[in-house]
């Protein structure tokens, strides 16, 4: 069964600070991983997605992601953050062509510091 | 905005009653996916629909039943409602069943 780690449930950041935050994953195969991004009361916004190729991605909103196969983790990064970033961080894991049910994490709560 | 539309955003409702929250998918997309997101569970995938037809189903309750009609939205019926059904319910539509996943705004229940 595929499930996602997400070892931090808050992160405070002053601004323009840098940020990162981290994601394991455990899935048998090469898994389909993405970061979502969740304002309050709003819904979930695809930041990016890694399918396959190359390991780091670039997302929007600045933000980039790093697949390493070798500690099942995919942490997201921002070089300096901005006070609209403060927000709910949601790593998730798919099956993709073996059935596409998204597994969570549960979540790192940003605040960013004037 | 994704371009998935659900309906209503919020909904209050008695323990027993019976509820039904209705999905729009993007333009294109075939595939429908219902998302349960709670305090004490997270966010659970529930169902997964394809062009009509069930394709996966996760920790969803006997109460809970869903749809995917011809037009391709979605309706998730809820029943017998428990306080502890009171979460936010997503849905996300995908062009293919295998491929990124797009999340409406929500459906917040709150049973009392």
């Amino acid at each position: 069964a595929q499930s996602v780690t997400q070892p931090d449930i808050h992160i405070t950041v002053s601004e323009g600070a840098s940020l990162e935050l981290r994601c394991n994953y455990s899935y048998g195969a090469t898994p389909y991983l993405f970061w979502y991004v969740q304002s309050p009361g709003q819904g979930l916004q695809l930041l990016l997605k890694y399918f396959s190729g190359d390991t780091l991605v670039q997302g929007i909103k600045g933000f980039e992601a790093e697949f390493k196969r070798s500690q099942s983790s995919f942490n997201l990064r921002k070089p300096s953050v901005h006070w609209s970033d403060a927000a709910e961080y949601f790593c998730a894991v798919g099956a993709g062509a073996a059935g596409n049910k998204l597994t969570f994490g549960g979540g790192t709560r940003v605040l960013v510091k004037p | 905005d994704s371009g998935v539309t659900q309906t209503p955003k919020h909904l209050i409702t008695a323990t027993g009653q019976r509820v039904t929250l209705r999905c729009s998918p993007r333009s294109g997309d075939l595939s429908v996916y219902w998302y349960q997101q709670s305090l004490d569970q997270g966010l659970q995938f529930l169902i997964q629909y394809y062009n009509g037809e069930e394709r996966a189903k996760g920790n969803i309750l006997e109460r809970f039943s869903a749809q995917q009609f011809p037009d391709l939205h979605s309706e998730l019926n809820l029943s017998s409602l428990e306080l502890g059904d009171s979460a936010l319910y997503f849905c996300a539509s995908s062009r293919t069943g295998a491929d990124t996943q797009y999340f409406g705004p929500g459906t917040r229940l709150t049973v009392l």
